[in-house]
């Protein structure tokens, strides 16, 4: 079964250091990976996303990420945190359907980010 | 700057009424989403529709719950009649599904809560 664990429902990091939010995948075939954020009371906001080539994206707000095959992770990264990241953040993976590809994305649980003063 | 728009962004209705959420989704874009957000299922994919045709509405209440596409201009959810337990933030997403580059970008959400 596709399906992408977030294992950490909150992260706690203090402001100016280096942040981590968790993210595996279970899919078949190549995976096509998605960090969104999502502040209070709005929309999720696109982050970056992971489809083929370097390990390494980068995304919006100083965020990147790093994608490992061999461990099918795909973990969110900061080098000096903000306060203003604090948020919800989420992993998804986009699934494969009948007759291959769809748009259609599955969310993870969500991962509250918290950085403090 | 192109975004998703829905209305109304709050909605409080009282049990047994129909209850329409409507979405606007960003100008080009041939892929729709509904997603349901509530904090013990977190988010839940409801429906989709690719240029105005529904893909997938597996994840939806089929006895009351509907979602079209009257046009690529507006895309609409309805709940007749409404639960209790439809309370939710429910979003609308809107894609550009070009091959595997697409991503998904959501409007503000309608938050309804039904009584």
């Amino acid at each position: 079964a596709q399906s992408v664990a977030q294992p950490e429902d909150q992260v706690n990091v203090a402001e100016g250091n280096p942040l981590t939010v968790k993210c595996t995948y279970s899919v078949s075939g190549n995976p096509y990976l998605f960090w969104y954020v999502q502040y209070p009371n709005r929309g999720l906001q696109f982050l970056l996303k992971y489809i083929t080539g370097d390990n390494l994206v980068k995304g919006s707000y100083g965020f990147e990420a790093e994608f490992n095959k061999s461990q099918t992770s795909f973990h969110l990264k900061k080098p000096s945190a903000l306060v203003s990241d604090s948020a919800l953040y989420f992993c998804a993976v986009r699934v494969s359907g009948a007759g291959g590809a769809t748009n259609k994305l599955i969310f993870g649980t969500g991962t509250l980010l918290a950085v403090q003063p | 700057d192109a975004r998703v728009t829905q209305t109304p962004r709050h909605k409080v209705t009282e049990m047994g009424q129909e209850v329409t959420m409507r979405c606007q989704p960003i100008l080009g874009h041939n892929t729709v989403f509904w997603y349901r957000q509530t904090m013990m299922q977190g988010l839940e994919l409801l429906a989709y529709f690719r240029n105005r045709a529904p893909l997938d509405d597996s994840g939806m209440p089929k006895d009351r719950f509907s979602a079209e596409m009257p046009d690529a201009t507006l895309a609409t959810l309805k709940i007749q009649p409404s639960e209790p337990r439809d309370s939710a933030v429910y979003f609308c997403a809107s894609g550009l599904n070009q091959g595997k580059t697409d991503t998904q970008y959501f409007g503000p959400g309608t938050r309804l809560t039904v009584l």
